[in-house]
């Protein structure tokens, strides 16, 4: 499975767009780029998964790089019910590796 | 629909106890997965199964963990005996499909502490 880098705290004022990066450039090419959130104490979270093509849905944005080495999850209005831990996972199914992740904190 | 359904949502117990962690899928879901998470070392996957068959069971740490799916609405994660560095917080999670791409449903966990 491919090895993924993400900060591992950012900050973002309540109501911006939230940018939230992964570099996961050992991805392979039959591996879909899945993002998860964690808010504290609770389960992981689905929130959108992709690709080659940029993805969007009620929750997130997903833009993948053409060379699929990197890509943003894009919170387009952060609220303060959007602090969380993100994390970024290539997988070929079933098996999810989680990382580190992203620690973000929406900031009012 | 109730989601994952995971008990007891805390567990206590003395070091060389059996433990017996339960969990309930979506119903209609295939695919069962639990997780154990630690400040340590993160969110790890323990095991999962497919139609109520173990499909990777690499990520059990040791035989003191056993895992059974006895039907699509029921598994159970045991360990016997218990020791303090199991002290964790243990996720079920379920899907349907099993392919390629599918979204994991996770329940609230179950924190256990082994004294």
């Amino acid at each position: 499975d491919a090895k993924t880098t993400q900060p591992p705290s950012m900050d973002c004022a309540e109501g911006r767009a939230a940018n939230l990066p992964c570099n996961h450039s050992t991805i392979s090419g039959n591996e879909y780029v899945y993002w998860y959130r964690q808010i504290h104490s609770q389960g992981p979270q689905y929130i959108i998964h992709g690709l080659k093509n940029n993805e969007t849905n009620e929750m997130a944005s997903l833009i993948i790089t053409e060379d699929r080495k990197s890509s943003t999850l894009i919170l387009p209005h952060a609220t303060l019910r959007d602090t969380a831990v993100y994390y970024c996972i290539p997988s070929r199914g079933n098996q999810f590796y989680f990382g580190t992740g992203t620690s973000l904190t929406v900031i009012p | 629909d109730a989601g994952v359904i995971q008990s007891p949502r805390h567990e206590v117990t003395e070091m060389g106890q059996e433990v017996t962690l339960r969990c309930k899928p979506i119903s209609g879901h295939n695919s069962l997965f639990w997780y154990r998470q630690t400040m340590m070392r993160g969110l790890e996957l323990l095991i999962y199964f497919n139609n109520n068959v173990p499909i990777d069971d690499s990520g059990m740490p040791e035989d003191r963990f056993s895992a059974k799916m006895p039907n699509a609405s029921f598994s159970t994660l045991k360990i016997q005996p218990s020791e303090p560095r199991d002290s964790a917080v243990y996720f079920c999670a379920s899907s349907y499909g099993g392919g390629w791409y599918n979204e994991q449903f996770f329940g609230p966990g179950t924190r256990l502490t082994v004294l």
